[in-house]
């Protein structure tokens, strides 16, 4: 079955840095989700995935899928405090059934 | 705002009570939903899928008969935890797929709910 792997697991940043989650998967992607969850909370949809190369952006928050499909990266660029929380990226498991299975998430603390 | 919705929020519950937890899609129709858990610090795990008109599909080790699914109508599918225990006590989570993304089909999860069983 495919497996998710998140980098890294939890991360500190001065407010005003960028940083970059990763998420690896054992086979080929055909949907990469990326959500943002308070501890606690619901997900809050980012960005969707779905072409070998494709890029996304949000405000501040760039995702990218390698052209292999099996990588992809959260970027974010100037962090600020709202951005603390838990990252976490699903994957369509086979393929557009919208059954999602995730990494272990990232948990990013932002210091003021 | 939310386009799926949840409730209760929190729930406190008896030992050997059932509890029903509601998930709505507000804006959309949805004839699959999904359901998860989520333990603390820990990511999400699927449940089970909700269909609409038809029995759900669990996932592996999940006991039917312990987590009822009903989808009722396509905006509506309820998880009632029969018979709790506190080992039952958890985070709860929908989602369903916004058939009006196109092809991309964007997930949204609803708010979640917490179950406390004592």
């Amino acid at each position: 079955s495919q497996e998710l792997e998140q980098s890294p697991q939890s991360l500190i940043v001065q407010e005003g840095k960028n940083l970059t989650i990763n998420c690896t998967s054992s086979k080929t992607l055909y949907g990469l989700y990326w959500y943002k969850q308070k501890y606690g909370e619901g997900l809050i949809f980012l960005m969707m995935l779905q072409k070998g190369g494709e890029e996304k952006s949000h405000e501040k928050i760039t995702a990218k899928l390698d052209e292999k499909k099996q990588q992809s990266s959260l970027h974010i660029t100037a962090s600020q405090p709202s951005h603390a929380g838990i990252y976490l990226c699903g994957a369509d498991n086979a393929g557009n059934t919208g059954k999602l299975i995730f990494g272990q998430g990232t948990t990013l603390q932002v210091k003021p | 705002g939310a386009v799926v919705s949840q409730h209760p929020s929190r729930v406190i519950c008896k030992s050997g009570t059932s509890v029903k937890i509601e998930c709505r899609s507000l804006d959309f129709q949805a004839t699959t939903m999904f359901w998860y858990r989520q333990f603390p610090k820990q990511s999400l795990m699927l449940m089970a899928t909700s269909n609409e008109g038809s029995k759900a599909t669990y996932e592996q080790g999940v006991e039917k008969d312990k987590f009822l699914i009903n989808h009722a109508s396509l905006t509506l599918s309820t998880l009632t935890v029969t018979s709790a225990h506190p080992e039952d006590s958890s985070f709860y989570i929908c989602s369903a797929r916004d058939p009006r993304t196109g092809s991309g089909n964007t997930i949204y999860f609803g708010e979640g709910s917490w179950l406390t069983v004592v």
